[in-house]
């Protein structure tokens, strides 16, 4: 049963860069059905897009974000990362990675929350 | 891109039905079956509910059915529990390989 688990520092500085991982067990990242997710949520409010890579390597961001994301994936080791840069307050929020498959999110991690505080 | 349209919140008494919609630029729900719903219990990761608009996934009950008309998708939760009492989100394909998700609605039972 595919599972995911996100992981990173709990806190970083306003400024600095948002550095995440997600871990893919039981199933492989390079799968062709699959595609990959990064999702936020703010605490208190809803879900938001941050971006997604396909096994083909290509990658797709939110317009609204895009300046400052990037995202990647190491095959070997089955990780997906992502990482926002210039990070504020507003950037404060849970981040889900998922697994995505005919336009939708079949399978979330449990998140990780990340605030942004000096 | 702009967050599809869900009404803050929504209730329904156990047994009843209850309908939430999810409203979408044309570009967005209108124009592709790429519409999916998920639930959100209070601490916990979404689940998916439905997707390609009205298919649902292994293991959900089909107390939850899905539609779409226009530019409206629907998230229908027949015979409610209590345990369907949660947050409900709507996705849609929003057109050049990005997604948009509603704003979210608490459903009450």
């Amino acid at each position: 049963q595919l599972q995911l688990q996100e992981s990173g520092p709990g806190l970083v500085k306003p400024s600095e860069t948002l550095s995440l991982t997600c871990t893919v067990s039981g199933g492989s990242i390079s799968s062709s059905s699959y595609y990959w997710d990064w999702i936020r949520q703010p605490p208190g409010k809803g879900l938001e897009w941050i971006g997604s890579i396909y096994y083909s390597g290509s990658t797709y961001y939110n317009p609204a974000l895009e300046s400052r994301v990037t995202i990647s994936a190491d095959t070997p080791e089955n990780q997906l990362a992502l990482k926002l840069s210039s990070v504020t307050a507003t950037d404060t929020a849970v981040y889900y990675c998922a697994k995505g498959r005919v336009g939708a999110q079949e399978t979330w991690g449990q998140g990780t929350l990340v605030t942004v505080s000096s | 891109q702009s967050a599809l349209t869900q009404p803050p919140s929504a209730s329904g008494s156990p047994g009843q039905s209850v309908t939430i919609s999810c409203t979408g630029v044309s570009s967005g729900v209108g124009a592709y079956d790429y519409v999916s719903w998920y639930q959100q219990h209070p601490g916990k990761a979404p689940k998916l509910m439905i997707f390609l608009v009205n298919k649902r996934p292994s293991g959900v009950p089909d107390r939850f059915s899905g539609s779409k008309s226009g530019n409206t998708a629907s998230l229908t939760v027949s015979g409610l529990q209590a345990e369907d009492e949660a947050d409900y989100y709507c996705s849609s394909y929003g057109g050049s390989n990005n997604w948009v998700f509603g704003g979210g609605t608490k459903l009450t039972v």
